[in-house]
């Protein structure tokens, strides 16, 4: 039951070009989507995130955008970096406080 | 940044012996979580505590699990009997309250072995 989808494994993109990652969920309960990214052997850190009742919300070279209608959130990285390389991953809070998490994208930036 | 620390970082067991996992989340924070990742796999929901109890668990978590909050810091999840699909690397992390717009912070994870 996979409630939380990253349908991308992968993803390689030039460095200073635009990085977006995709993210599906099925559970219209959710009320707040996140973002997190993951260096090897270190937990998971915030990046950004998103209420329910928004559809756009940027924080500097970050933006996501939530289309409630799809069931779909994005995460837009520009201009991509060199240290943007990492996993990301989406995750998705239910009114329970739980959080579930998307299987993650492995982000490459090619200098 | 006050963050959430995880010891030990790394962890080796034969199979059938019982682990500790142990976590010092925030200090004001009150919900607390235990993540798992096996390799290559997406971050999958253990259990989460609140006040002192525990608020929701997931299939994963068996009769093999617990968790406590033995003091006002510690927070730690044992594993009775390990096996070898318990290989994985677990992740605490907590939330100040459980109000909108709350973020979990991750601990950088311990990761387990088990032979």
């Amino acid at each position: 039951d996979q409630q939380v989808k990253q349908n991308s494994p992968s993803l390689s993109v030039q460095e200073g070009r635009i990085s977006i990652l995709n993210c599906d969920y099925t559970n219209s309960m959710f009320d707040y989507f996140l973002w997190y990214k993951k260096y090897p052997a270190e937990g998971p850190t915030f990046l950004i995130s998103i209420s329910s009742i928004k559809d756009k919300n940027e924080d500097g070279r970050f933006t996501v955008f939530l289309n409630k209608s799809a069931k779909h959130l994005s995460l837009h990285i520009v201009p991509s970096q060199p240290g943007d390389s990492a996993v990301y991953f989406c995750a998705a809070r239910n009114t329970g406080n739980q959080f579930y998490f998307g299987t993650g994208t492995s982000l490459t930036v090619i200098p | 940044e006050p963050e959430v620390t995880q010891t030990p970082s790394h962890q080796v067991t034969q199979m059938g012996q019982e682990v500790i996992l142990r976590c010092v989340p925030i200090s004001n924070h009150l919900y607390f979580y235990w993540y798992r990742q096996i390799l290559g796999q997406k971050v999958e929901f253990l259990v989460s505590f609140y006040n002192n109890e525990i608020s929701e668990k997931s299939e994963i978590f068996d009769d093999q699990f617990s968790v406590e909050r033995p003091d006002g810091s510690n927070f730690t999840l044992k594993i009775r009997s390990t096996k070898l699909e318990d290989s994985a690397m677990y992740f605490c992390a907590s939330t100040r309250t459980g109000g909108i717009n709350e973020k979990l912070f991750f601990g950088s994870g311990t990761q387990l072995s088990v032979l």
